[in-house]
């Protein structure tokens, strides 16, 4: 079965600071993988996916993320954060062909004016 | 389109009532999930149908819980007796088994047992 770790809980930074979070999942096959976001008191939305091509895959508010297969990774990257990044990021795994999507346990970014 | 609608928004409850927690599909889209999120473990996946037929329950935490899917715009979580430890939000999100199959998540139910 699939799982996904994300080590860092919690996250503080300054505005124009570079991100990185980091996400390791565990599946002995290939995978889609995924990003979403919740900002406070919201539903979870969608950052960027990956499901084949090129590692380096683009998302929506200047996010990227960079599937490293090697490393079971899928690293997510903002070379300049700002106050309104202040939210919850969850990476989630999914077997290529099945549909159950597994969630991390989530990382806390808070991003100070 | 108004995405994925889940009623109520808050609920809260004594130990021991039914809690019934609806969800209303993206038109169109064939496969529903239900999760739970709690500061502990996160998000659960407590279960998912596809074109109105549960395929994995395995994540149904014991048999207080129970979701139906009546037909494909319209789904139902029922915490029977409710305990103090089911308090969460409950997340249902739907996708199009044919497309990516990104799920889209709703806004929410946010579940509290005293």
């Amino acid at each position: 079965a699939q799982s996904v770790s994300q080590h860092n809980h919690h996250v503080i930074l300054s505005e124009a600071a570079s991100l990185e979070l980091g996400c390791n999942y565990s599946y002995g096959g290939t995978v889609n993988l995924f990003w979403y976001v919740q900002y406070p008191g919201q539903h979870l939305q969608l950052l960027l996916k990956y499901f084949s091509g090129d590692p380096l895959v683009k998302g929506i508010k200047g996010f990227e993320a960079e599937f490293i297969k090697s490393k079971f990774s899928f690293n997510l990257r903002k070379p300049s954060v700002q106050w309104s990044d202040t939210a919850e990021y969850f990476c989630a795994v999914r077997g290529t062909g099945f549909q159950k999507l597994v969630f991390g346990t989530g990382t806390r970014l808070l991003v100070s004016p | 389109d108004a995405g994925v609608i889940q009623s109520p928004r808050h609920e809260v409850t004594e130990m021991g009532q039914e809690v019934t927690l609806r969800c209303k599909p993206i038109s169109g889209h064939n496969s529903l999930f239900w999760y739970r999120q709690t500061m502990m473990r996160g998000l659960e996946l407590l279960i998912y149908f596809n074109n109105n037929v549960p395929i994995d329950d395995s994540g149904m935490p014991e048999d207080r819980f129970s979701a139906k899917m009546p037909n494909a715009s319209f789904s139902t979580l029922k915490i029977q007796p409710s305990e103090p430890r089911d308090s969460a939000v409950y997340f249902c999100a739907s996708t199009l088994l044919s497309g990516a199959n990104v799920l889209t998540f709703g806004a929410g139910s946010r579940l509290t047992v005293l």
